[in-house]
């Protein structure tokens, strides 16, 4: 059965990095491509980041890029996203996701997500 | 950046009752060489994550109900709830999938009339 558990969340100062792991079991995690999609509190979904199943492209809107860092670990099977100078609209729940096999394809399994909260 | 816009931002339906939503996509997410629009759908229940309904635009993912259906082509799609049932309460959200940002639309929110 495949699992992606997210952690690394929890209250942090504007200004300050934290770096999101998500942990995966039951697939082949080389295989594919992983997501990062956030949701803030009452609001919808907000895709964030994806990279492909070797490491080889990521992608970020342009909201995030140049903070936001996604990388992946085949060896260890987990994903993670680094956030560094966090603004209090980073505040969300954090999904991660597995796609498909290439970087471009829906988001078909999800995690349960960790909440990051930015606030002095 | 490809907008998705969706429509109804809230519906309200009978239970047994068939429920549409509408999402337009600002430029086109069909690919011509494969024939694919690069479309999802999404059903989110209050405190739970999203769930895969709908890929391609109208596949529909394994263990998904037949009562979900997706139509639509180009810029122009639609979510299909044949018989409305008491679970399927939810918000539901279109995506595009076709180019970085993987946009999703604004989501509509689904209850029982």
């Amino acid at each position: 059965q495949v699992h992606l558990v997210e952690s690394g969340g929890g209250v942090v100062q504007p200004g300050r990095s934290l770096r999101l792991s998500c942990a995966t079991s039951g697939f082949t995690f080389s295989s594919y491509a992983l997501h990062w999609v956030r949701q803030a509190p009452g609001k919808g979904l907000e895709w964030v980041a994806v990279i492909s199943y070797d490491g080889a492209n990521k992608y970020y809107p342009e909201s995030v890029k140049g903070r936001f860092t996604i990388s992946r670990d085949n060896s260890e099977d987990t994903l993670y996203l680094q956030i560094n100078s966090l603004r209090v609209e980073d505040t969300a729940v954090y999904y991660c996701a597995r796609g498909g096999d290439t970087w471009n394809d829906a988001a078909f399994i999800w995690g349960q997500g960790t909440m990051v909260t930015v606030s002095s | 950046d490809i907008v998705m816009t969706q429509s109804p931002d809230s519906l309200a339906v009978s239970l047994g009752e068939r429920a549409t939503i509408n999402c337009k996509s600002s430029q086109s997410v069909l690919y011509s060489p494969n024939n694919k629009n690069y479309l999802g759908w999404y059903q989110q229940k209050p405190g739970h994550p999203p769930k895969l309904l709908i890929y391609w635009a109208s596949t529909r993912e394994s263990g998904v109900p037949d009562r979900f259906s997706g139509s639509g082509s180009g810029t122009h799609f639609t979510l299909t709830i044949s018989s409305l049932q008491p679970e399927d309460v939810a918000v539901y959200y279109c995506q595009q999938y076709y180019t970085p940002p993987h946009t999703f639309g604004r989501g509509t929110k689904l209850e029982i009339k």
